[in-house]
């Protein structure tokens, strides 16, 4: 069965330390999606970054990072430099593959998320 | 501007009441969803539908209801056989091809007085 699996249920950290938050996955197919949602306050989910499978490059946009490795099912995010309007409560998600949709389908499987408190 | 809407953001209903989650889309996707938060846990799929006029039980489709007549319209009835309807509930969308980011409404808060 596929799973995400965040560990870290809250995070509090004072502004500008960096924080990483972890994301581990279980997945039996060899072609998946992974992704980074943050939900602020306001509760709606903001799309962050999508990586495939087949792409183990380190990608950085702005104060944000992530590092994908196979080898550990891991895709982990960090934060540089942590601002309070990072505050937020942050998920990984894992594409589901389904052959009744030619093989891949846009259903996802959430981790349980990581709440993020920046204090000032 | 294009993107998802969820009316009401707010509902309240009492217990044995049928209602019904608004989600509209004017960004012509082909894909919608709805998934149910619960405190301290993740978002869970309710159904989906990946075209119109057919849709998909997700994990937790029992007491749910859902119709997909438009494509850019995918409502959600909360029925009275929901034994815990209070939660809040999200809409997504997604354009249809494989493993695109979904993108998501406000959300509704329902509450079950």
């Amino acid at each position: 069965a596929q799973k995400v699996t965040q560990a870290q249920t809250e995070i509090s950290v004072v502004e500008k330390e960096d924080v990483t938050l972890d994301c581990v996955y279980e997945t039996r197919d060899t072609t998946y999606y992974l992704f980074w949602y943050k939900q602020p306050p306001s509760g709606e989910l903001v799309f962050l970054i999508r990586r495939n499978s087949f792409d183990e490059q380190n990608e950085i946009s702005g104060r944000y990072s992530w590092n994908f490795q196979k080898s550990t099912s891991s895709f982990n995010f960090t934060i540089t430099a942590s601002q309070v309007v990072d505050s937020a409560v942050y998920f990984c998600a894992l594409s589901e593959a389904n052959p009744n949709y030619g093989g891949a389908t846009n259903k996802l499987i959430f981790g349980t998320g990581t709440l993020l408190a920046v204090q000032p | 501007d294009g993107g998802i809407t969820q009316s009401p953001k707010y509902l309240f209903r009492k217990e044995g009441q049928n209602v019904t989650l608004s989600c509209e889309q004017n960004l012509n996707h082909d894909a919608m969803y709805w998934y149910r938060q619960d405190p301290g846990q993740g978002l869970r799929l309710i159904y989906y539908s990946q075209i119109v006029n057919d849709f998909q039980k997700g994990d937790i489709a029992e007491g749910y209801s859902v119709s997909r007549e438009k494509k850019e319209s995918f409502p959600l009835t909360v029925t009275s056989a929901q034994k815990n309807p209070t939660a809040f509930y999200l809409c997504a969308s997604t354009p249809g091809s494989s493993y695109n980011e979904q993108f998501f409404g406000p959300g509704t808060r329902l509450t079950v007085l």
